[in-house]
């Protein structure tokens, strides 16, 4: 069953505490991204990836580090330098082929919330 | 200034009727224009993409136009249904490879 996975649904942090958040995909996507969403916001790009052991930042990546080890894994760790984790945060992969337009299938997203 | 700009921020229609949803872009150069539906605390569904020489697509009762002149889509949803609740994201790629997303339109179906 292929597909993009996130772990966990919900996380809990007290401040000052860095956390990770997993994302898995099994569609051989090369490029994988992450995003944060508020309320009434579009979505913000933190980081992206298009080859394994590389990656850049994106819009918003203050205070988030991530790593590209394998091709299939995009972890993301909010550290506590972010000042408002609190959000709703999607991983989203794509085929960087020209004839897929740089579709992205998201995942179903991890809500954190920092107490 | 890349923006894609919905209209309206949230709509509440009763089950069975039609709506249509609006997107406007100023993203250049413009490559491609997708629509995804995304349900409350879920990641975003992929509905239509097209590019410049699309100007409408449909998705069963979904239908995407697009106009690449005046930079204008618009969804439209036939004989709404309940699971249509949800949030429709209007995102348009330039052909830099750079995304841009629109803010949503929130979608109420009542019974």
């Amino acid at each position: 069953d292929g597909g993009i996975t996130q772990s966990p649904k919900y996380l809990f942090r007290k401040e000052g505490q860095n956390v990770t958040l997993s994302c898995e995909q099994n569609l051989n996507h090369d490029a994988m991204y992450w995003y944060r969403q508020d309320p009434g916001q579009g979505l913000r790009l933190i980081y992206y990836s298009q080859i394994v052991n590389d990656f850049q930042k994106g819009d918003i990546a203050e205070g988030y580090s991530v790593s590209r080890e394998k091709k299939e894994s995009f972890p993301l760790t909010v550290t506590s330098a972010q000042k408002n984790p609190t959000a709703f945060y999607l991983c989203a992969s794509s085929d960087l082929l020209v004839s897929s337009y740089n579709e992205q299938f998201f995942g179903p997203g991890t809500r954190l919330t920092v107490l | 200034k890349n923006q894609v700009e919905q209209s309206p921020q949230s709509l509440i229609i009763l089950e069975g009727k039609n709506c249509t949803l609006q997107c406007n872009y100023t993203v250049s150069p413009f490559s491609n224009l997708r629509w995804y539906k995304q349900d409350t605390g879920r990641g975003p569904v992929s509905l239509t993409i097209m590019t410049f020489s699309e100007n409408t697509k449909s998705n069963g009762r979904y239908t995407a136009t697009l106009d690449a002149d005046t930079k204008q889509s618009s969804l439209h949803i036939t004989a709404s249904q309940l699971s249509d609740s949800a949030s429709y994201i209007c995102v348009v790629g330039g052909r830099d490879d750079k995304i841009i997303f629109g803010k949503g339109t929130r979608l109420h179906i009542l019974p």
